[in-house]
């Protein structure tokens, strides 16, 4: 299995551009997860989806940021307009619903200038 | 809300040696998972143990093992032989049973040297 996969891996842009992050999870998985790390806050979980329903979004900071999983195989987090504080990287993980293993892709790494 | 503590923001230790990391964590659940997480340069986060709290049995895999104790509510993590490829940040975490989040600790960054 290819495992969880994100694109683009690096991003840079400039302050109050639209930025659009895309994952395709793991064939099977059915609950996908969308974390963000940076310095100060750690890694933090922003949204996750159980068979492409958003469940939690509790942890999306503001109104800037949406997440979609349109199917199975395919989801995005995108930022509208991007602050510079927006840098970090953004890792999606993916698991089965019944299993408590998340596996993760290799992140995105934005900044925002 | 659970949160996760690791204690040690750096630690070195040189190849062969074994080394422990720390993890506690606060939670009024009876029931709950915990992960050690590795996360080399290439910042990949990789899984490299789990345990479930039911079970008594401290978990391991090669060379990696957890000291696990409920009633403390600590779980470290054991390098044995460590290794020029184990240099990393290790991150614990903690999950409540049906809840699918994972609460992760601020990480240890952890030195191998030659």
């Amino acid at each position: 299995d290819a495992g969880v996969i994100q694109s683009p891996r690096h991003e840079v842009t400039e302050m109050g551009q639209e930025v659009t992050l895309r994952c395709k999870p793991i064939s099977g998985h059915n609950s996908l997860f969308w974390y963000r790390q940076t310095m100060m806050r750690g890694l933090e979980l922003l949204i996750y989806f159980n068979n492409n329903v958003p469940i939690d979004d509790s942890g999306m900071p503001e109104d800037r940021f949406s997440a979609k999983m349109p199917n199975a195989s395919f989801s995005t987090l995108k930022i509208q307009p991007s602050e510079p504080r927006d840098s970090a990287v953004y890792f999606c993980a993916s698991s089965s619903i019944n299993y408590y293993e998340q596996y993760f892709g290799p992140g995105t790494r934005l900044t925002v200038t | 809300a659970q949160t996760v503590t690791q204690s040690q923001p750096e630690m070195s230790v040189q190849e062969a040696e074994t080394v422990t990391l720390s993890c506690t964590y606060d939670t009024s659940e009876n029931n709950y998972y915990l992960f050690w997480y590795k996360q080399p340069p290439s910042r990949q986060m990789i899984l490299v143990i789990r345990q479930e709290a039911y079970k008594q049995q401290n978990a391991t895999e090669n060379r990696f093992s957890v000291n696990f104790q409920k009633a403390a509510k600590s779980f470290s993590l054991k390098i044995s032989d460590s290794q020029l490829g184990d240099t990393a940040m290790y991150f614990c975490a903690f999950m409540r049973q049906g809840a699918q989040k994972l609460v992760f600790g601020q990480g240890t960054r952890l030195t191998i040297n030659p």
